[in-house]
């Protein structure tokens, strides 16, 4: 069974970098893509970004200019890196397996952008 | 505005069933990409509900069934329970500048 933990700042000053990180247990990294959704407060899920071990990525379109994901497969993890964030990038942000459909999910994580 | 049309919110008493449509266009379901349903309790992650059209995942109720036809899929859940109040939110892919994976606005299920 997979297991995922979402890990980061809470709080991330506009303009600047939201970094975050998913823990994934019970599998090898190397098994499935892996992907980031987010999701603002009181509003629907908007889907980031996806990658697979190799470094394959896919993002969304809306996004692409300020994303990058990143695996390590020494820990089993892998990464989200969103730059020059504004008000509009607070959300839970969320980490989930697979990209065709998504399953499991970590719990989330608020990230809130301010100053 | 999501690619992919939901209602906003649907209700229904206990025990009575329930439908959720998920509207989208040719570059979409239409264009024969899986339909994918999640369920949302307020303060939780969302849990896949429902996978490509209509394969329930191990653990999900035969209460909850998938249909898809044309440019549209259905959530339909039968013999309400107040478990089932929650945000179901379907997904799928597109083959346009919206894509690849689009998600719909989300409806949130109240059962009276």
């Amino acid at each position: 069974q997979v297991h995922l933990q979402e890990s980061g700042p809470g709080l991330v000053k506009p303009s600047e970098t939201l970094s975050l990180s998913c823990s994934v247990s019970g599998d090898s990294i190397k098994t499935y893509y892996w992907s980031w959704i987010r999701q603002p407060p009181g509003k629907g899920l908007e889907w980031i970004g996806y990658i697979f071990y190799t470094g394959n990525t896919n993002y969304n379109p809306s996004l692409k200019s300020r994303v990058t994901m990143s695996v390590d497969t020494s820990k089993n993890q892998f990464s989200l890196k969103l730059r020059s964030v504004t008000a509009a990038d607070t959300a839970v942000y969320y980490c989930a397996s697979r990209a065709d459909w998504f399953d499991p999910w970590g719990q989330g994580t608020l990230v809130t952008v301010s100053s | 505005q999501s690619v992919l049309t939901q209602p906003p919110s649907v209700s229904g008493a206990p025990g009575q069933t329930v439908t959720i449509s998920c509207t989208g266009s040719s570059s979409n379901i239409g264009a024969g990409y899986a339909v994918h349903w999640y369920q949302q309790i307020p303060g939780t992650a969302p849990k896949l509900l429902m996978y490509s059209n209509s394969k329930r995942p191990s653990g999900v109720p035969d209460r909850f069934s998938g249909s898809k036809s044309g440019t549209s899929a259905s959530l339909a859940i039968t013999g309400l329970l107040a478990e089932d109040e929650a945000d179901y939110y379907c997904q799928s892919f597109d083959s346009n500048l919206n894509g690849p994976v689009i998600f719909g606005g989300g409806t949130k299920l109240t059962v009276l």
